[in-house]
């Protein structure tokens, strides 16, 4: 099964409306975190926005928020009043539990197949 | 802010040679790691590294890479006998309490 499913390869969004960028999850992990990236393209991976399993209240980040429900195993951007330069590639990933033995923070992520977003003037 | 910095940005080499891809993290992370996109593809683990050694590795991650960190600054990953398969972005990233920072990332075409 996969790990994370993101189930929009693409999406088209006027200038200035809102966008929901879909994200499920799977894990058995009771702690976990869950990353937003932004892949322009350029190339580069820009970090949007994180949610841990314990954080009680859904993050925000200016523009972005992440409307987490951890009993459906979702976590889905908002992007607000969407610009043009938010068209790009937008890619969930998820950090599992520490792992036996490791240190904190050793955990690597693992990615969906993204999202490609396109703000129409 | 601090950057993760990657060279070359591209890098254009023969089916079967020796590629080295070089990475300077962020100076206070503790842990490092390479990751893969073939183009149009998702983004791969390949392996994580922590006190000089590697803390774990994926499939994709075989004999012909490896993974060093030669001095205080720098994180390198080599291929040694190159595939056109390989031909990939490849980006290292570095983090120190779960936060990861990406570097732009290097533009591998095995001709």
């Amino acid at each position: 099964a996969q790990k994370i499913t993101q189930t929009q390869p693409g999406m088209f969004v006027q200038e200035k409306e809102a966008v929901t960028l879909d994200c499920t999850y799977d894990t058995s992990d009771q702690s976990y975190g869950l990353f937003w990236y932004k892949q322009p393209s350029s190339g580069e991976m820009i970090f949007l926005i994180y949610q841990g399993s314990y954080d009680e209240q859904n993050a925000t980040e200016g523009r972005y928020s992440l409307n987490f429900q951890k009993a459906r195993k979702s976590a889905n951007l908002v992007i607000s009043a969407s610009q043009l330069g938010d068209s790009a590639m937008y890619f969930c990933a998820m950090r599992e539990g520490q792992m036996l033995g490791s240190n904190f923070g050793n955990e690597k992520l693992t990615f969906g197949t993204g999202t490609r977003l396109t703000i129409i003037p | 802010e601090p950057e993760v910095t990657q060279t070359p940005s591209h890098q254009v080499t023969q089916m079967g040679q020796e590629v080295i891809l070089r990475c300077v993290p962020i100076s206070n992370h503790l842990y490092f790691y390479w990751y893969r996109q073939i183009l149009g593809q998702k983004v791969e683990f390949l392996v994580s590294f922590y006190n000089n050694e590697i803390s774990e590795k994926s499939e994709i991650f075989d004999d012909q890479f490896s993974v060093e960190r030669p001095d205080g600054s720098n994180f390198t990953l080599k291929i040694r006998s190159t595939k056109l398969e390989d031909s990939a972005m490849y980006f290292c990233a570095s983090s120190r309490t779960g936060g990861y920072t990406f570097g732009s990332g290097t533009r591998l075409t095995v001709v």
